[in-house]
C-alpha cells in the first residue's frame, strides 16, 4: 500500500472549517483514499473514502487533486467533538493485501472554543 | 443499537493467563478484521476472515495468538500466555464484500492490562 504522510497536530477554531491535508504521492490506480478519525478510548470512525473524484457526505468533504498524489479533508464546521486523531489512509482494491487497512500516525485535529 | 459490538470492553489479567475477546459484527456483514492498538499508535492490522476462512495472518500474530469465526458470525481472538507486551486496544471492524469497495466499521474494542 501507498505511504501517506499527515502532519502530526493541527489547530481550529469552533464553527470554523478545518483543512486537514493528506500527502500520498506513491499512490497507483487502483488505490482508494479513505479517511477514519479516532476519539480518545474509542475505536475509529470511518469518515469518508474517494478515489478520483471529490467526494462529500453528511460528515465531511474529500478533495483529492488531479495527479491523486494529495488530498483534503474538510468539516466543513468543527465543533468541540471534532477533536479527535484523523488518519489518512490509502488502501488497494483488490489483491492479496485487500483486506487490511495501513494506519499511520495521523493528525491530532484539536478544536478550540 | 446495530453496530460493530466486543466483549469484554476491559480485561485485566495476569502475566500467563490466557484470555479470550469476542466480537460480533454488523449482521450481513461477510467479512471481519481483527486490528491492535498500544498507546500512541495507530491500528494495527492482525488478521481478518471471509465468512468462516482466515483470509490474511499478521506477523504480529505470533504463535501465542488464536483466532476464529466457526460460523462465519462472531469471532473470538485468544492469547494464550499472555505477556506484559500483550497490552493493548484490541479493535475489530466487520466489511460486506461484494461492493467496489468494502469499507470497514470499527466496534468500540476491548483493552487488555497484562499485569
Amino acid at each position: 500500500d501507498a505511504k501517506t504522510t499527515q502532519p502530526p497536530s493541527m489547530d481550529c477554531a469552533e464553527g470554523r472549517a478545518a483543512n486537514l491535508p493528506c500527502n500520498h504521492s506513491t499512490i497507483s490506480g487502483n488505490e482508494y483514499v479513505y479517511w477514519y478519525r479516532q476519539i480518545h478510548s474509542q475505536g475509529p470512525q470511518y469518515i469518508i473514502h474517494g478515489l478520483k473524484n471529490n467526494e462529500t457526505n453528511e460528515m465531511a468533504s474529500l478533495i483529492i487533486t488531479e495527479d491523486r498524489k494529495s488530498s483534503t479533508l474538510i468539516l466543513p464546521h468543527a465543533t468541540l467533538r471534532d477533536t479527535a486523531v484523523y488518519y489518512c489512509i490509502v488502501r488497494v482494491s483488490r489483491g492479496t493485501s485487500y483486506g487490511k487497512l495501513t494506519f499511520g500516525q495521523g493528525t491530532i485535529l484539536t478544536v478550540h472554543p | 443499537d446495530t453496530g460493530v459490538s466486543q466483549d469484554p470492553r476491559h480485561k485485566i489479567t495476569k502475566r500467563g493467563q490466557n484470555v479470550t475477546f469476542r466480537c460480533d459484527p454488523i449482521s450481513e456483514h461477510n467479512r471481519l478484521y481483527w486490528y491492535r492498538q498500544t498507546l500512541g499508535q495507530g491500528p494495527e492490522f492482525l488478521t481478518y476472515f471471509q465468512n468462516e476462512a482466515q483470509l490474511e495472518k499478521s506477523r504480529l500474530l505470533s504463535d501465542r495468538f488464536s483466532a476464529e469465526r466457526p460460523k462465519g458470525s462472531f469471532s473470538t481472538l485468544e492469547i494464550q500466555r499472555t505477556e506484559q507486551g500483550d497490552s493493548a486496544m484490541y479493535l475489530c471492524a466487520s466489511s460486506l464484500s461484494g461492493l467496489s469497495t468494502d469499507t470497514q466499521y470499527f466496534g468500540p474494542g476491548t483493552r487488555l492490562t497484562v499485569l
